[in-house]
């Protein structure tokens, strides 16, 4: 069974700042997701990665992501405070998708 | 184009009864999965349909069930709820296809007395 590991579990960030969180996974994944959840309400997709060393940007994420080393990695370049919410990334198939603990990031002024 | 709709919001039963839980996809979508979440366990896999057919299930006891009407709309049961059981439960729809992302629903929040 797929199992999903992130770190750090919980982040605190100065505005302006860079950092990177991590996702390993233990066995083969055809595909590794990122969503984001803000307080209280439900997951939002942020990318989808489907092949070694794919890499997708939106805005200040950035996701790549490291079949062999089965290392995915979300950075976060000049943080600020609206990217505050819990980020989580997922392995496995639609139909079977694991999630890690999810990292809980506050973005402070 | 409406989002991934789940009913009830809010649920308070208590230990014994058993709950039916509905959801219904984005349009054109035919696989819905459903997952519990918990402070403690965080996000965990339930089962997932498509075109009315059990593809895979998470590792959850008998008690949680579900199914999937010709509409692809998908509805879950629990059975004799525990205490445990307190969670919020997500479904999400997605086409099919290796680069669909998962569409979330607000969630239905079961508390267990």
């Amino acid at each position: 069974e797929l199992k999903v590991e992130q770190n750090p579990l919980f982040l605190s960030m100065q505005e302006g700042k860079n950092y990177t969180i991590y996702c390993n996974y233990s066995t083969t994944s055809d595909r590794l997701y990122w969503y984001r959840q803000d307080p209280g309400k439900s997951l939002e997709s942020l990318f989808v990665l489907l092949s070694n060393g794919a890499v997708k940007q939106e805005g200040r994420l950035m996701a790549s992501l490291d079949t062999k080393a089965r290392l995915s990695t979300l950075h976060i370049t000049a943080a600020v405070h609206d990217l505050s919410a819990t980020y989580f990334c997922a392995g496995g198939g639609n139909n079977d998708m694991r999630f890690g603990a999810g990292t809980r990031l506050t973005v402070k002024p | 184009k409406a989002g991934v709709t789940q009913t009830p919001r809010y649920l308070i039963k208590t230990r014994g009864q058993q709950v039916t839980l509905s959801c219904s996809p984005i349009s054109g979508h035919r696989s819905v999965s459903w997952y519990q979440q918990t402070p403690g366990q965080g996000l965990q896999f339930l089962f997932e349909y498509f075109s009315e057919t059990q593809r895979n299930k998470g590792n959850f006891p008998g008690r949680f069930s579900g199914r999937q009407f010709s509409n692809s709309r998908s509805e879950m049961n629990v059975s004799t709820l525990e205490l445990g059981d307190s969670a919020l439960y997500l479904c999400a729809s997605s086409r099919e296809g290796a680069a669909e992302k998962l569409f979330f629903g607000s969630g239905t929040q079961l508390s267990v007395l």
